[in-house]
């Protein structure tokens, strides 16, 4: 069964840095695409970008290039999600997903985390 | 970059009633590259359909997709009380591969 398990929630105060993960577990995790998904107080989901951990291709979306780092260790079966200096905009849930097992475009998520819970305030 | 735009924001209906939720494109998306999510409060989203119109794997045949190109659609046949929640589209055919805005659906 594949599953994706998250760190747990954290608070953070601006200007930190933080990194949170997500352990895939079920499958083999150089395989598939792993991506990363925000979604800010009250609004909606939004892609940040996405990771094949195989060859560490990335792609981000261009409204979080630059912001945040995302990368896997493939030894231990994890990704990552990273911010060098948090901002108090940075409050949300953030979701891992996996792309499907079979498919010919491999960039939608039928697997999910449970969400970490980030809150970033002085 | 695709805009996807989710039409309406809010529906309210009833058990039992046809739900009918718009998805719609900036630009035209490649080979109907198109899922919808669910999202329940304080739980992940929840794939239902792909390629504008292939179920996932356990969901009910209540939920349809449809459409090509720029116009696409969600069909949930009879609601049942589960599926009051908020439903996203995602087009992957183009990277960034963009979320629209959410359509809640509510009960009347």
């Amino acid at each position: 069964e594949v599953q994706l398990e998250q760190s747990g929630a954290v608070v953070k105060k601006p200007g930190e840095s933080l990194k949170i993960s997500c352990k895939g577990s079920g499958y083999i995790f150089t395989n598939y695409w792993i991506g990363w998904v925000r979604q800010m107080p009250g609004k909606g989901l939004e892609w940040m970008g996405i990771i094949y951990p195989g060859d560490s291709d990335t792609k981000y979306s261009p409204s979080f290039q630059g912001q945040v780092t995302i990368s896997t260790d493939t030894s231990i079966s994890t990704a990552y999600l990273q911010w060098n200096s948090l901002k108090a905009s940075d409050t949300a849930i953030y979701y891992c997903a996996r792309q499907p097992t079979y498919s010919s475009a491999p960039y939608y998520f039928p697997y999910w985390g449970q969400g970490t819970l980030i809150t970033v305030s002085s | 970059e695709i805009v996807l735009t989710q039409s309406p924001g809010t529906l309210s209906l009833s058990p039992g009633e046809r739900a009918t939720l718009s998805c719609r494109a900036s630009q035209s998306v490649s080979s109907s590259y198109l899922a919808w999510y669910q999202h329940q409060p304080g739980q992940a989203p929840r794939l239902l359909i792909y390629a504008a119109s292939s179920r996932a794997t356990g969901i009910p045949d209540r939920f349809s997709g449809s459409g090509s190109g720029t116009d696409f659609t969600l069909t949930i046949s009879r609601l049942e009380p589960e599926d009051f929640a908020v439903y996203y589209c995602q087009q992957y055919g183009n990277s960034p591969f963009t979320f629209g805005p959410g359509s809640k659906l509510d009960i009347k």
